[in-house]
């Protein structure tokens, strides 16, 4: 089945320095959707990418999807300690050109701010 | 306007025991998804439902079943339960399936934990 590989597993960054976290499939993606989740929360939608090679933009966070569909990145800013949580890419696979409703996500990134 | 509801909110159980999780989405929201996430991973995909329909299924044996009642809420049920179905069972709504009509808006969640 699809899977998606996300990276780092952990950062620990103090407040103020930059924050990345890479998704990588194996396997073409229809889109692929951001998601936050804060210590005991839920995951909350972030954004979500459809283009090939598309760039968005949420204030401090800059989303990528890769020109061949098969990575995305999410790249954050002079981090805060809001910024603190679990970064989740989850994809769909690109199947015939049908968009199907299963999501499956990374392992996430647990994101430590230091004050 | 009200976000997606989950009930109950923890259960204890013990192993062979069923379980009925409950959600209701976001009004106007024609799917539902359930998955499941373990401590340290990201959501699993269990099931998505649309319009009554099953449209997905994820890699789960068949004690794991679900269903769509004609308001849209959904219920998941878990047989013959093992220590390893321990987890918390999320539940998202989305407008569909596909494209940007399947941003998913999570429940706060039900925390299973079986003895």
């Amino acid at each position: 089945g699809q899977q998606v590989m996300q990276i780092p597993q952990y950062q620990h960054v103090q407040e103020g320095e930059d924050f990345t976290t890479y998704c990588n499939s194996s396997t073409t993606l229809s889109n692929i959707q951001w998601y936050k989740q804060r210590p005991g929360g839920h995951p909350v939608f972030l954004i979500q990418l459809v283009k090939s090679g598309e760039v968005k933009k949420q204030k401090r966070l800059t989303f990528q999807f890769g020109e061949a569909k098969k990575n995305s990145s999410l790249h954050i800013t002079a981090t805060q300690t809001t910024d603190v949580g679990t970064y989740f890419c989850a994809a769909t696979a690109n199947a015939g050109g049908t968009s199907y409703g299963k999501l499956t996500f990374g392992q996430g990134t647990i994101l430590t701010v230091h004050p | 306007d009200a976000g997606v509801t989950q009930s109950p909110t923890h259960l204890i159980k013990t192993r062979g025991q069923q379980v009925t999780l409950r959600c209701s989405p976001i009004s106007g929201h024609k799917s539902v998804s359930w998955y499941q996430q373990v401590l340290g991973q990201g959501p699993q995909f269990i099931f998505q439902y649309y319009e009554k329909e099953e449209r997905g299924r994820g890699n789960f044996p068949d004690r794991f079943s679900a269903r769509q009642f004609p308001n849209y809420s959904s219920e998941l049920n878990v047989n013959a339960l093992l220590l390893g179905d321990s987890a918390l069972y999320l539940c998202a709504s989305s407008r569909g399936t596909s494209g940007s009509y399947n941003e998913q808006f999570f429940g706060p969640g039900t925390r299973l934990t079986v003895l």
